[in-house]
C-alpha cells in the first residue's frame, strides 16, 4: 500500500505525559499537513511543511505542540504534557508539489486517535 | 474569518438521489472540495471545483457551485447503504495550502 501511513493508530496516555505520532507521506510528495479532528467536527488544520521547512503553523498549535519534517520524507508530532482537550484524532496529509488534475488534492491518512486520561 | 457550514444530518431512501449543502464564507476561495469519510478510515476526496466552474459531473456525483451566494451542494444519485457516510466540504484559498472543513453532513441510507 503506498498511501499515508500514520503510528499509531490508537494512544491512550494519562494527563501530563509527552506522546509522539509519525506520519509517512506518500513518497513523491514533498508537502505534509497535520489536521486535528475533535468528535462531530472537522478537521482544523495544525502545521504545513514543504519538505523539511514548516512553512505555516495554526494558532491552535499551542506551545505544547512541536512538528518536525528533518528530511523531508516523515513527519513526527509531539504533544508535551497532554491535557484532556487533546484528546482528538490527528490527520495527517500530504500532496504533491504542483497542482494536478484535483486540484492540489491531499491525501490523507488514517489517523491516530489519542485519548488523555 | 473563514468559516465552512454544513446541515447535520440527512437520511434518504436507497435508490434516490440525496442532495448535501454548504455555504462558505471566504470570497477568495478558489478550490472547493467534497470529502467522505466511512467509520475508521481517514478522508477520500470524492470530487472538486475550481471557482471558475458552476457545474461539474462525475459519474453518479454532480457538484453546483453559486459563488455569488457562496453556496456549494454535492448530489449523489441513486444513492446506494454503501454512500452511507460522513461528507466533508471543504475549501482552500488561493496562494494557501490549508484546508478549512465544515462540521460534516452524515448521510443515513435506508432501504
Amino acid at each position: 500500500d503506498t498511501g499515508v501511513s500514520q503510528d499509531p493508530r490508537h494512544k491512550i496516555t494519562k494527563r501530563g505525559q509527552n506522546v509522539t505520532f509519525r506520519c509517512d507521506p506518500i513518497s513523491e510528495h514533498n508537502r505534509l499537513y497535520w489536521y486535528r479532528q475533535t468528535l462531530g467536527q472537522g478537521p482544523e488544520f495544525l502545521t504545513y511543511f514543504q519538505n523539511e521547512a514548516q512553512l505555516e503553523k495554526s494558532r491552535l498549535l499551542s506551545d505544547r505542540f512541536s512538528a518536525e519534517r528533518p528530511k523531508g520524507s516523515f513527519s513526527t508530532l509531539e504533544i508535551q504534557r497532554t491535557e484532556q482537550g487533546d484528546s482528538a484524532m490527528y490527520l495527517c496529509a500530504s500532496s504533491p508539489a504542483t497542482s494536478g488534475r484535483m486540484g492540489n488534492e491531499q491525501f490523507f491518512g488514517p489517523g491516530t486517535r489519542l485519548t488523555v486520561l | 474569518g473563514e468559516d465552512v457550514e454544513q446541515s447535520l444530518f440527512l437520511s434518504v431512501r436507497e435508490g434516490d438521489s440525496s442532495v448535501i449543502n454548504c455555504t462558505y464564507t471566504d470570497s477568495s476561495s478558489t478550490y472547493l472540495y467534497w470529502y467522505k469519510q466511512e467509520p475508521g478510515a481517514g478522508l477520500q476526496l470524492l470530487t472538486y471545483i475550481f471557482s471558475n466552474m458552476d457545474m461539474k459531473q462525475d459519474q453518479r456525483l454532480t457538484v453546483l457551485l453559486n459563488k455569488k451566494d457562496k453556496h456549494l451542494s454535492l448530489r449523489i444519485a441513486d444513492t446506494q447503504t454503501g454512500d452511507s457516510a460522513i461528507y466533508f466540504c471543504a475549501t482552500r484559498a488561493g496562494g494557501y495550502n490549508k484546508l478549512i472543513f465544515g462540521a460534516g453532513t452524515r448521510l443515513a441510507v435506508h432501504p
